[in-house]
């Protein structure tokens, strides 16, 4: 069975531009996360969605925003790049939207910007 | 806020030997988990803990965890180095009053070397 799949894998921007990362969650998985890590840093919460709807926002400026589809798979826009959003970004799916069991990780996407 | 703390952040450890990696965290949560990661790579779940005094093994990696004292542990029982890599735990916490929804909040991770 496929895993949670991200893309794209790598990508370079600059400074000012905008990014769509694009997450497919493992297939009966409703509920997707997404995080940010920052080299040399655990992973940070962005967004949970949950059969389509916003259900936690973690401590990110509005140039973050995602949307999930009625396939459960989901976006993530950053708008106005800053050098600091160069990062990997994560997303992550599970059966419900209450982390009682594993959140499942997919590859990433690496985000540089310049 | 919730904090999570690991100790040590680096560890740098000889095949065979053994070693502890702590994790703090400063709110109530019963569920906590470990996850491991291999440079430039995505996370792997390592263990999922959901009670007081849950112990789970997998080969030479065993968690523990003790939500009275906040505290987990990862123990490695004689180091080999495919072990080598960055180990988190990370706490859930719910995001509402209502208890319903929950993100994983990380510690900074532990980067495990292990030397022949």
């Amino acid at each position: 069975d496929a895993g949670v799949t991200q893309s794209p894998t790598h990508l370079i921007k600059t400074r000012g531009q905008q990014v769509t990362l694009r997450c497919s969650p493992i297939s009966g998985h409703k509920s997707v996360s997404w995080y940010q890590q920052v080299l040399g840093q655990g992973p940070q919460f962005i967004f949970q969605y949950y059969e389509k709807e916003e259900r936690g926002r973690g401590n990110f400026p509005d140039r973050f925003s995602a949307r999930q589809f009625p396939n459960y798979s989901s976006e993530l826009n950053v708008n106005a790049l800053l050098l600091g959003d160069s990062a990997l970004y994560l997303c992550a799916s599970s059966l419900v939207r209450v982390a009682t069991g594993e959140l499942f990780f997919g590859e990433g996407s690496r985000l540089t910007v310049l | 806020e919730l904090k999570v703390e690991q100790n040590p952040l680096f560890l740098s450890m000889q095949e065979g030997k053994n070693y502890t990696i702590y994790c703090n965290y400063s709110t109530t949560s019963d569920r906590l988990y470990w996850y491991r990661q291999d440079p430039g790579k995505s996370l792997e779940s390592l263990f999922v803990l959901l009670s007081n005094g849950a112990v789970k093994q997998e080969g030479r990696l065993m968690a523990s965890l003790d939500t009275k004292a906040r505290l987990s542990t990862l123990h490695i029982t004689a180091a080999v180095h495919d072990l080598s890599a960055t180990y988190f735990c990370a706490v859930d916490v719910s995001m509402n009053s209502g208890g319903s929804n929950y993100k994983l909040t990380f510690g900074k991770g532990t980067l495990l070397t292990v030397n022949p």
